[in-house]
């Protein structure tokens, strides 16, 4: 399977929101509510900040939403702050137990 | 608490089989439901699923790269093994050890990834 596309990159500035997509096919993100989204800071690991597509894990801020229209995710930082500068991967379940990833957004906040 | 961390070699050298070493605790992969994969991510580019095991002992590979790959458990020890052979200098990567949640296969925990550089 091909990843996702993503853009390379948003910007934002303080308190303002931002949304990076992420595009698929029927055969991933099209066809299961099964997307997730995870934050990267430099130099650690990713963190799950939304799962099956709309759902916060404990201790994810409500500033971020997820949403999905056909075969198109979509992830919604609101009243962005200098923390949420990163690295932003998505995620989708494939069928046959495989999952693909997106390229990744560079977030940054100006 | 549910930690994860990843141990084997830092250098590796070409045609040379990869072992990596994924020691967890605050779970256990015996319990149903469990699962825990290998996730890899070259320097400076995405992240890109290995394999997977199932508490049940039923094991998935990257479609790319099933040929390369092997996954085991040792459940006494709390331990995944993924091994990866004909290392290339395109594997270098920082290799994540995660446990995924079954009802979706995302990745609610992540350890703190290990880099292994191919180079003779």
């Amino acid at each position: 399977q091909s990843a996702l596309t993503q853009p390379p990159s948003a910007s934002g500035s303080p308190g303002q929101s931002v949304t990076i997509s992420c595009t698929g096919t029927s055969s991933d993100v099209g066809g299961y509510n099964f997307v997730s989204w995870y934050r990267q800071h430099p130099g650690k690991a990713p963190k799950l900040m939304i799962y099956e597509v709309t759902k916060r894990p404990s201790g994810v801020p409500g500033r971020f939403s997820g949403s999905k229209s056909g075969n198109t995710a979509s992830l919604t930082v609101s009243g962005l702050q200098a923390e949420d500068e990163a690295d932003y991967y998505c995620s989708s379940y494939a069928g046959s137990n495989n999952v693909i990833f997106g390229g990744g957004t560079k977030l940054t906040v100006l | 608490q549910v930690t994860l961390r990843e141990s084997g070699p830092a250098l590796v050298k070409p045609t040379q089989t990869l072992t990596l070493t994924c020691t967890f605790s605050g779970f256990s992969l015996s319990t149903s439901g469990m699962c825990v994969s290998w996730i890899r991510q070259p320097p400076g580019k995405a992240l890109e699923w290995l394999a997977r095991i199932d508490w049940d002992d039923d094991k998935y590979y990257s479609t790319s790269l099933k040929t390369r790959l092997t996954i085991s458990k040792d459940t006494s020890k709390n331990q995944v093994v993924l091994t990866m052979t004909n290392m290339d200098p395109v594997d270098t990567a920082t290799y994540y050890c995660a446990r995924i949640v079954p009802s979706d296969l995302s990745v609610d925990y992540w350890g703190q990834g290990t880099l292994v550089t191919v180079s003779s």
